[in-house]
């Protein structure tokens, strides 16, 4: 079975905080992505990795960076945390090749105060 | 832009048959998926369709026409389990995905 792990279910920070969320998946998968989930708005793309050291930005860069320092491991970092980036936040990983599910991690539910 | 369109709500009734429909508008295609999210859960992978038609896993089913950008999933036999939210997701060039903002299916006994 994939898994992804996130590694933390909740988060309070506040405001002006360099916050770190990390993901982790045992499957070897080649393809990452990180998503924050709002009410109504579905799940929107913030970055994805297609492969160790390599990222692009998806829909709502804005505000965030990541980091694929090896292949199992995507962290997603909020550089200076703000009120609007209240969210959850979604893993994912993906084979690519002969699959195109996305296995997806619990969520961190992130609150910033 | 990029969008994806899809209903925000359906009501069914159980052992009753539902269809959500999912039209899209992407710069890029490779193909289409579904998601399904419980309250509280993480969403899991429903169905793929790369090519047009109809694919079937057990009483789900789902369809592609990449001419109409249009696709839906179907779902038979609904269960009060079924209820949950469902995403359509269009996989452009080099697996950046986009999502919809989902439709919320409520079952009736």
């Amino acid at each position: 079975d994939v898994k992804v792990t996130q590694s933390s279910r909740y988060l309070v920070k506040r405001t002006g905080e360099k916050v770190f969320l990390e993901c982790v998946q045992d499957m070897d998968h080649e393809n990452m992505f990180w998503y924050r989930q709002d009410p109504g708005l579905g799940l929107r793309l913030i970055y994805f990795s297609y492969d160790v050291k390599m990222k692009e930005k998806g829909d709502i860069p804005e505000g965030y960076s990541v980091s694929r320092e090896k292949k199992e491991r995507f962290s997603l970092i909020l550089e200076s945390a703000s009120t609007n980036q209240t969210s959850m936040y979604l893993c994912a990983s993906l084979m690519g090749t002969s699959s195109y599910e996305q296995y997806f991690g619990p969520g961190t539910r992130l609150t910033v105060t | 832009g990029q969008s994806l369109e899809q209903p925000s709500e359906v009501t069914a009734v159980e052992g009753a048959i539902v269809q959500i429909n999912c039209t899209y508008q992407t710069s890029g295609f490779y193909g289409l998926s579904w998601y399904q999210q419980h309250d509280g859960g993480a969403p899991t992978f429903l169905s793929y369709n790369g090519l047009d038609g109809l694919e079937e896993t057990g009483r789900f089913s789902s369809f592609l026409s990449r001419s109409d950008s249009y696709g839906y999933l179907l779902l038979q036999e609904l269960q009060m389990k079924d209820s949950a939210s469902y995403f359509c997701a269009v996989l452009t060039g080099g697996f950046k995905t986009i999502f919809g903002a989902g439709t919320r299916l409520f079952v009736k006994a």
